[in-house]
């Protein structure tokens, strides 16, 4: 039971922002929203989380909606490395499980 | 800091034959750590998460008997394939987690490629 839903796959110019959608309408107001990313044959890895609060560190910035229906991972200039699988994951403060769903594939073009 | 290390990162072994796969926490004590299988062309499927200690707990579907996961210490956890089978070749990704339960963030092992011939 999927509880986010992200499109398949994007491609972003090199340099430009590249802005990730991430719909998850059915979250209750203890959940979290997590960001991670994998990329090839490597170990995901952390990006940000956020509750209500947009939220901004030295990767990317998490834009979620009022009424946390949705979110938007924020990548401010991409680079050909942050191409990777990106995974928005909704997780309550008592779970201690990520479940990963299918992700955006998300192509950085030069 | 929080960097976590898999051992080894890829390996080939004979059907039939045991395979163990480490996983270290190697600047932070880890009281909860998971185990992950990834098939090509597909995501993330948690197999079992370990406090250190106690046992293993193991997600629906994955045999407890064929993989054997210990955590004995707050930075080491392994997990064995034991009797591997073709079927059982898969990129196995660890992750640990400095807090009971694994409430924060999870910090994820570079993974370790399993091809069973």
């Amino acid at each position: 039971d999927a509880k986010t839903t992200q499109p398949p796959s994007m491609d972003c110019a090199e340099g430009r922002a590249a802005n990730l959608p991430c719909n998850h309408s059915t979250i209750s107001g203890n959940e979290y929203v997590y960001w991670y990313r994998q990329i090839h044959s490597q170990g995901p890895q952390y990006i940000i989380h956020g509750l209500k609060n947009n939220e901004t560190n030295e990767m990317a910035s998490l834009i979620i909606t009022e009424d946390r229906k949705s979110s938007t991972l924020i990548l401010p200039h991409a680079t050909l490395r942050d191409t990777a699988v990106y995974y928005c994951i909704v997780r309550g403060t008592n779970d201690y499980k990520l479940s990963f769903g299918a992700g955006t594939t998300v192509t950085v073009r030069a | 800091g929080a960097v976590v290390s898999q051992h080894p990162s890829w390996v080939i072994c004979k059907s039939g034959t045991s395979v163990k796969i480490e996983c270290r926490s190697l600047d932070f004590q880890a009281t909860t750590m998971f185990w992950y299988r990834q098939f090509p062309k597909q995501s993330l499927m948690l197999m079992a998460t370990s406090n250190e200690g106690s046992k293993a707990t193991y997600e629906q579907g994955v045999e407890k008997d064929k993989f054997l996961i210990n955590h004995a210490s707050l930075t080491l956890s392994t997990l064995t394939v034991t009797s591997a089978h073709p079927e059982d070749s898969s990129f196995y990704i660890c992750s640990a987690s400095p807090r009971t339960g694994g409430r924060d963030e999870q910090f994820f092992g570079p993974g370790t490629r399993l091809t069973v011939l």
